[in-house]
């Protein structure tokens, strides 16, 4: 089955930037969705087919996606940007969604 | 205004069964593919399964195949997940989540807020 692999965690300074790799074979040739989760709260949708944003979700949130690497890079980082976030893609090969492991971006 | 409203967790012992539900308001049901992803204790997200809109086509995770059904009510606007043979690493929070599309494959562009399953004896 197709896997995602994520860094458990990743801190960044407020003001700064911070990205997330969502590695996998071949990604760049799957569409690549990326969700964010604070405790105690359902997932939140930031970046869909690798680059899109939702209504709402702030231009500081970008995605990109090549080779076999995905990257969430958010610009100008806030304290409520703290959370869960986690890369998701449809496996054709198999008909399932996948998640990778999660990444707890922590804002120092 | 999309809304999930998942419901029927609780404390269920291992091998036994438990049906949960996701009432659904805001969108026209019928037109979307809906799914079941689960989140253990602190740990992340896992995809459960997968029914399209018109009900007639499913998936599943290999982690609960045989076990677990997924079924829809379009007429109710609902979406079901029974849940049999249950075991202890199904203790989760199972979230519904709508898909972009009626045949699913997408991302997942509204959720519920969770109902948690847990199995213990």
């Amino acid at each position: 089955s197709y896997v995602l692999t994520q860094p458990p965690s990743v801190s960044v300074a407020p003001g700064k930037t911070g990205s997330i790799t969502c590695g996998g074979d071949n990604i760049g040739t799957k569409s690549v969705h990326w969700y964010q989760q604070k405790p105690g709260q359902a997932p939140l949708l930031v970046i869909y087919y690798d680059t899109d944003r939702p209504s709402g979700i702030p231009e500081r949130f970008s995605g990109s996606n090549s080779g076999n690497t995905a990257i969430l890079t958010i610009s100008r980082v806030e304290a409520g940007d703290e959370a869960d976030y986690y890369c998701q893609v449809w496996d054709s090969s198999s008909d399932h969604s996948v998640f990778g492991g999660g990444t707890k971006l922590t804002v120092l | 205004e999309v809304q999930l409203l998942e419901s029927g967790g609780g404390l269920i012992q291992p091998g036994g069964s438990l049906r949960l539900s996701c009432e659904a308001s805001g969108f026209t049901f019928s037109s979307y593919a809906m799914n079941w992803v689960r989140q253990a204790p602190g740990k992340g997200l896992e995809w459960v399964s997968l029914i399209c809109g018109g009900g007639g086509c499913t998936s599943y995770a290999d982690s609960v195949k045989g076990r677990f059904t997924i079924s829809r009510d379009n007429s109710k606007n609902t979406l079901f997940l029974q849940m049999n043979s249950l075991r202890a690493e199904d203790t989760a929070v199972y979230y519904c989540a709508k898909d972009l599309t009626v045949g699913g494959g997408d991302w997942f562009d509204s959720w519920g807020q969770g109902t948690l399953v847990t199995v213990s004896s």
